[in-house]
């Protein structure tokens, strides 16, 4: 069956800029995760959703970044007003469920901001 | 707060050669532990998921071992072959619905 896609594969923005990365989860997962990874580093968590809702928004790292999941499979993370260090891969995962259920990654968006 | 160690950070071996890959995490109390195969430029591979209660799981090739109350693991890669190259992470869930903490990654190069 279909995994976890999404788009852009790649996306180029300039500083200051608006930028949206799609997920779609794998059908009927329930739980969808939003990471970003840095070159030579893990996956550092973001945030989790189950169902609609935001489960834990923790590893947001400010107000300039938002995730939505408006009817409970496609997400979208929004980055306001980019800034070069955000520049990364990121990454997406569904499950199952939340609990206890293996985490199905995407090929991930690499985001430049140049 | 949870950190996740992977040791070594790179390893290269020859063919065939049986190799271990090492993660640490400072709280022993989790929910699951799970292991990844990352190949550049792409996603996330899972695995093997150890929850909790268990001790060890295996599949093919891959055996990893869980000893919660020294917060390691280990994956142990028998007969390596030069596809297994790829970058193994690491990751830990606390309780059933936390955020999952990854580790570092170990680099494996398998040369033919």
């Amino acid at each position: 069956g279909a995994g976890v896609s999404q788009t852009p594969s790649n996306k180029v923005t300039e500083k200051g800029k608006y930028v949206e990365l799609r997920c779609d989860p794998i059908s009927g997962h329930t739980a969808l995760y939003w990471y970003r990874q840095s070159l030579g580093q893990g996956p550092e968590f973001l945030i989790y959703f189950q169902g609609t809702g935001a489960a834990d928004d923790s590893g947001l790292p400010n107000d300039r970044f938002f995730a939505v999941r408006p009817e409970g499979s496609v997400s979208t993370l929004k980055i306001q007003r980019t800034e070069r260090g955000d520049s990364a891969v990121y990454l997406c995962a569904s499950s199952l469920d939340g609990v206890g259920y293996e985490q199905y990654f995407g090929p991930g968006t690499r985001l430049t901001v140049t | 707060k949870q950190e996740v160690t992977q040791i070594p950070a790179a390893l290269s071996v020859p063919e065939g050669e049986n190799l271990v890959l090492n993660c640490s995490f400072t709280d022993s109390a989790i929910y699951n532990l799970q292991w990844f195969r990352q190949d550049p430029g792409k996603g996330l591979t899972s695995l093997l998921l150890i929850q909790s209660s268990q001790r060890e799981q295996t599949s093919g090739r891959l055996n990893a071992s869980l000893d919660k109350s020294s917060g390691r693991s280990t994956l142990y890669i028998a007969a390596s072959q030069p596809g297994d190259s790829a970058t193994y992470l690491c990751a830990v869930k606390k309780t059933s619905y936390d955020k999952v903490i990854f580790g570092p990654g170990t680099s494996l190069s398998v040369i033919p």
